[in-house]
Protein backbone atom coordinates (compact mmCIF):
# COMPACT_ATOMS: atom_id res chain seq x y z
CA UNK A 1 0.00 0.00 0.00
CA UNK A 2 1.19 3.63 -0.83
CA UNK A 3 2.18 6.02 1.76
CA UNK A 4 1.56 9.44 1.87
CA UNK A 5 3.21 11.40 -0.56
CA UNK A 6 4.30 14.46 -0.30
CA UNK A 7 6.12 17.14 -3.02
CA UNK A 8 8.51 18.93 -2.89
CA UNK A 9 11.35 17.54 -0.04
CA UNK A 10 13.16 20.59 0.18
CA UNK A 11 12.65 24.24 -0.93
CA UNK A 12 14.82 27.25 0.14
CA UNK A 13 13.01 31.16 -0.93
CA UNK A 14 13.48 34.39 -0.01
CA UNK A 15 10.92 36.22 2.42
CA UNK A 16 7.68 37.67 0.39
CA UNK A 17 8.47 34.99 -2.32
CA UNK A 18 5.25 32.26 -2.54
CA UNK A 19 5.59 28.50 -2.51
CA UNK A 20 3.14 25.42 -2.65
CA UNK A 21 3.25 21.99 -0.86
CA UNK A 22 1.57 19.06 -2.44
CA UNK A 23 -0.10 16.21 -0.87
CA UNK A 24 -1.43 13.00 -2.06
CA UNK A 25 -2.81 10.63 0.71
CA UNK A 26 -3.62 6.87 0.94
CA UNK A 27 -5.85 5.68 -1.01
CA UNK A 28 -9.16 5.90 0.37
CA UNK A 29 -8.74 8.06 3.46
CA UNK A 30 -10.94 10.77 4.22
CA UNK A 31 -9.03 12.93 6.35
CA UNK A 32 -6.24 15.38 5.55
CA UNK A 33 -4.40 17.01 7.88
CA UNK A 34 -1.88 19.80 7.55
CA UNK A 35 0.98 20.28 10.35
CA UNK A 36 3.59 22.56 10.55
CA UNK A 37 6.66 21.24 12.58
CA UNK A 38 9.26 23.91 13.25
CA UNK A 39 12.54 23.04 14.21
CA UNK A 40 12.58 21.76 17.98
CA UNK A 41 8.65 21.88 17.94
CA UNK A 42 6.24 19.50 18.18
CA UNK A 43 3.45 19.19 14.78
CA UNK A 44 0.70 21.76 15.07
CA UNK A 45 -2.44 21.38 13.10
CA UNK A 46 -3.04 24.10 10.61
CA UNK A 47 -5.97 22.78 8.53
CA UNK A 48 -7.53 19.46 8.52
CA UNK A 49 -9.91 18.52 5.63
CA UNK A 50 -13.35 15.79 6.11
CA UNK A 51 -13.18 14.71 2.53
CA UNK A 52 -12.75 18.41 0.31
CA UNK A 53 -14.73 20.29 3.24
CA UNK A 54 -12.76 22.32 5.76
CA UNK A 55 -13.05 20.44 9.38
CA UNK A 56 -10.98 23.00 11.28
CA UNK A 57 -9.07 25.74 10.11
CA UNK A 58 -8.62 27.56 12.94
CA UNK A 59 -4.72 27.38 13.62
CA UNK A 60 -4.05 28.98 9.85
CA UNK A 61 -2.72 32.01 9.33
CA UNK A 62 -5.24 32.35 6.72
CA UNK A 63 -3.52 36.13 5.68
CA UNK A 64 -0.61 33.93 3.93
CA UNK A 65 -1.58 30.73 4.26
CA UNK A 66 -4.35 28.68 2.05
CA UNK A 67 -5.19 25.49 1.74
CA UNK A 68 -7.55 23.45 -0.79
CA UNK A 69 -8.39 20.02 -1.29
CA UNK A 70 -11.03 20.52 -4.67
CA UNK A 71 -11.56 16.85 -5.53
CA UNK A 72 -11.27 15.37 -2.27
CA UNK A 73 -8.13 13.54 -2.87
CA UNK A 74 -4.88 15.36 -3.20
CA UNK A 75 -4.29 18.85 -1.58
CA UNK A 76 -2.07 21.65 -2.06
CA UNK A 77 -0.82 24.42 0.73
CA UNK A 78 -0.09 27.25 -0.08
CA UNK A 79 2.06 30.66 1.66
CA UNK A 80 2.37 33.75 0.01
CA UNK A 81 4.40 35.88 0.65
CA UNK A 82 6.52 33.56 2.76
CA UNK A 83 7.85 34.98 6.74
CA UNK A 84 11.13 33.97 7.89
CA UNK A 85 9.10 32.40 10.60
CA UNK A 86 7.89 29.87 8.21
CA UNK A 87 10.45 28.51 8.04
CA UNK A 88 9.50 24.80 9.31
CA UNK A 89 8.59 21.07 7.67
CA UNK A 90 5.12 20.96 6.73
CA UNK A 91 3.72 17.57 6.91
CA UNK A 92 0.68 15.90 5.81
CA UNK A 93 -0.83 13.17 7.32
CA UNK A 94 -4.44 10.89 6.70
CA UNK A 95 -6.62 9.31 8.24
CA UNK A 96 -9.63 7.02 7.49
CA UNK A 97 -12.04 9.19 8.95
CA UNK A 98 -15.12 8.05 10.79
CA UNK A 99 -15.29 4.45 11.70
CA UNK A 100 -11.33 4.49 11.46
CA UNK A 101 -8.85 2.96 14.50
CA UNK A 102 -7.97 6.88 14.53
CA UNK A 103 -4.19 6.51 13.53
CA UNK A 104 -2.54 9.01 11.59
CA UNK A 105 -0.29 7.93 8.40
CA UNK A 106 2.71 11.02 7.75
CA UNK A 107 4.05 11.67 5.06
CA UNK A 108 7.89 12.40 4.72
CA UNK A 109 6.93 16.24 4.73
CA UNK A 110 8.25 19.05 2.84
CA UNK A 111 11.12 21.37 4.34
CA UNK A 112 10.91 24.67 3.78
CA UNK A 113 13.30 27.48 4.34
CA UNK A 114 12.83 30.86 4.26
CA UNK A 115 16.00 33.40 4.21
CA UNK B 1 -6.48 24.27 28.96
CA UNK B 2 -5.92 21.01 27.29
CA UNK B 3 -2.05 20.43 26.98
CA UNK B 4 0.51 18.07 26.37
CA UNK B 5 3.84 17.62 28.08
CA UNK B 6 7.38 15.84 27.80
CA UNK B 7 9.44 16.68 30.51
CA UNK B 8 12.42 15.90 28.86
CA UNK B 9 13.86 17.26 25.83
CA UNK B 10 16.92 14.75 25.61
CA UNK B 11 17.73 11.60 27.14
CA UNK B 12 20.94 9.36 26.61
CA UNK B 13 20.70 5.30 27.12
CA UNK B 14 23.51 3.09 26.75
CA UNK B 15 22.38 -0.02 24.29
CA UNK B 16 20.74 -3.06 26.13
CA UNK B 17 19.55 -0.17 28.80
CA UNK B 18 16.29 0.00 29.95
CA UNK B 19 14.11 3.43 28.74
CA UNK B 20 11.38 5.17 29.77
CA UNK B 21 9.95 8.66 27.94
CA UNK B 22 7.57 10.38 30.23
CA UNK B 23 4.32 12.02 28.95
CA UNK B 24 1.95 14.15 30.66
CA UNK B 25 -1.53 15.84 29.52
CA UNK B 26 -3.92 18.16 31.34
CA UNK B 27 -7.31 17.48 30.29
CA UNK B 28 -11.16 16.47 32.26
CA UNK B 29 -11.64 13.79 31.07
CA UNK B 30 -9.56 10.32 29.34
CA UNK B 31 -8.39 11.25 25.94
CA UNK B 32 -7.00 8.85 23.30
CA UNK B 33 -3.38 8.86 23.69
CA UNK B 34 -0.48 8.51 20.79
CA UNK B 35 2.97 7.72 20.84
CA UNK B 36 4.75 8.66 17.54
CA UNK B 37 8.56 7.95 16.50
CA UNK B 38 10.11 10.45 13.66
CA UNK B 39 13.71 9.46 12.60
CA UNK B 40 16.00 12.34 10.54
CA UNK B 41 14.44 13.15 7.43
CA UNK B 42 11.58 10.98 8.02
CA UNK B 43 7.68 11.74 8.82
CA UNK B 44 6.14 10.15 12.19
CA UNK B 45 5.59 6.47 12.22
CA UNK B 46 3.01 5.54 15.17
CA UNK B 47 4.37 3.37 17.57
CA UNK B 48 0.99 2.71 19.78
CA UNK B 49 -2.16 4.09 20.76
CA UNK B 50 -4.44 3.72 23.69
CA UNK B 51 -8.53 4.11 23.52
CA UNK B 52 -9.92 2.30 26.39
CA UNK B 53 -9.57 -1.14 28.10
CA UNK B 54 -6.68 -2.55 29.32
CA UNK B 55 -4.28 0.31 30.52
CA UNK B 56 -0.92 -1.41 29.56
CA UNK B 57 -0.53 -1.40 25.73
CA UNK B 58 1.64 -3.18 23.46
CA UNK B 59 3.24 -1.60 20.42
CA UNK B 60 5.86 -1.80 17.49
CA UNK B 61 9.35 -2.33 18.26
CA UNK B 62 9.08 -3.81 21.47
CA UNK B 63 7.84 -0.63 23.33
CA UNK B 64 5.01 -0.87 25.56
CA UNK B 65 2.85 2.35 27.32
CA UNK B 66 1.03 2.09 30.33
CA UNK B 67 -1.89 4.72 30.83
CA UNK B 68 -2.04 6.20 34.59
CA UNK B 69 -5.40 7.70 35.00
CA UNK B 70 -4.61 9.19 38.13
CA UNK B 71 -1.29 10.92 36.71
CA UNK B 72 -3.06 11.81 33.99
CA UNK B 73 0.57 9.94 31.81
CA UNK B 74 1.08 7.68 29.57
CA UNK B 75 4.74 6.89 29.82
CA UNK B 76 6.58 4.74 27.01
CA UNK B 77 9.19 1.88 27.97
CA UNK B 78 11.42 -0.60 26.56
CA UNK B 79 13.38 -3.35 28.22
CA UNK B 80 16.36 -3.07 25.98
CA UNK B 81 16.91 -0.56 23.67
CA UNK B 82 19.03 -1.06 20.71
CA UNK B 83 21.23 1.85 18.56
CA UNK B 84 18.60 2.01 16.13
CA UNK B 85 15.97 3.47 18.22
CA UNK B 86 17.94 6.71 18.25
CA UNK B 87 14.86 9.09 17.12
CA UNK B 88 12.62 11.70 18.38
CA UNK B 89 9.66 10.74 20.06
CA UNK B 90 6.47 12.07 20.63
CA UNK B 91 3.84 11.89 22.81
CA UNK B 92 0.57 13.10 21.17
CA UNK B 93 -3.17 13.02 21.93
CA UNK B 94 -6.59 13.31 20.58
CA UNK B 95 -9.40 15.19 22.93
CA UNK B 96 -12.96 14.26 22.73
CA UNK B 97 -14.86 15.99 20.32
CA UNK B 98 -11.85 16.71 18.20
CA UNK B 99 -12.57 15.29 15.07
CA UNK B 100 -9.20 13.01 15.96
CA UNK B 101 -6.74 16.18 15.75
CA UNK B 102 -3.88 15.53 17.28
CA UNK B 103 -1.72 17.61 19.46
CA UNK B 104 1.42 17.01 19.91
CA UNK B 105 3.81 17.54 22.75
CA UNK B 106 7.24 19.27 22.42
CA UNK B 107 9.11 16.00 22.18
CA UNK B 108 12.01 13.84 23.16
CA UNK B 109 15.44 13.15 21.55
CA UNK B 110 16.82 9.74 22.07
CA UNK B 111 20.70 9.50 21.80
CA UNK B 112 21.85 5.42 22.27
CA UNK B 113 25.12 4.92 23.11
CA UNK B 114 27.57 1.95 21.85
Amino acid sequence: EAGVAQSPRYKIIEKRQSVAFWCNPISGHATLYWYQQILGQGPKLLIQFQNNGVVDDSQLPKDRFSAERLKGVDSTLKIQPAKLEDSAVYLCASSLGRGGSGELFFGEGSRLTVL
Amino acid sequence: AQSVTQPDIHITVSEGASLELRCNYSYGATPYLFWYVQSPGQGLQLLLKYFSGDTLVQGIKGFEAEFKRSQSSFNLRKPSVHWSDAAEYFCAVAFSGSARQLTFGSGTQLTVLP
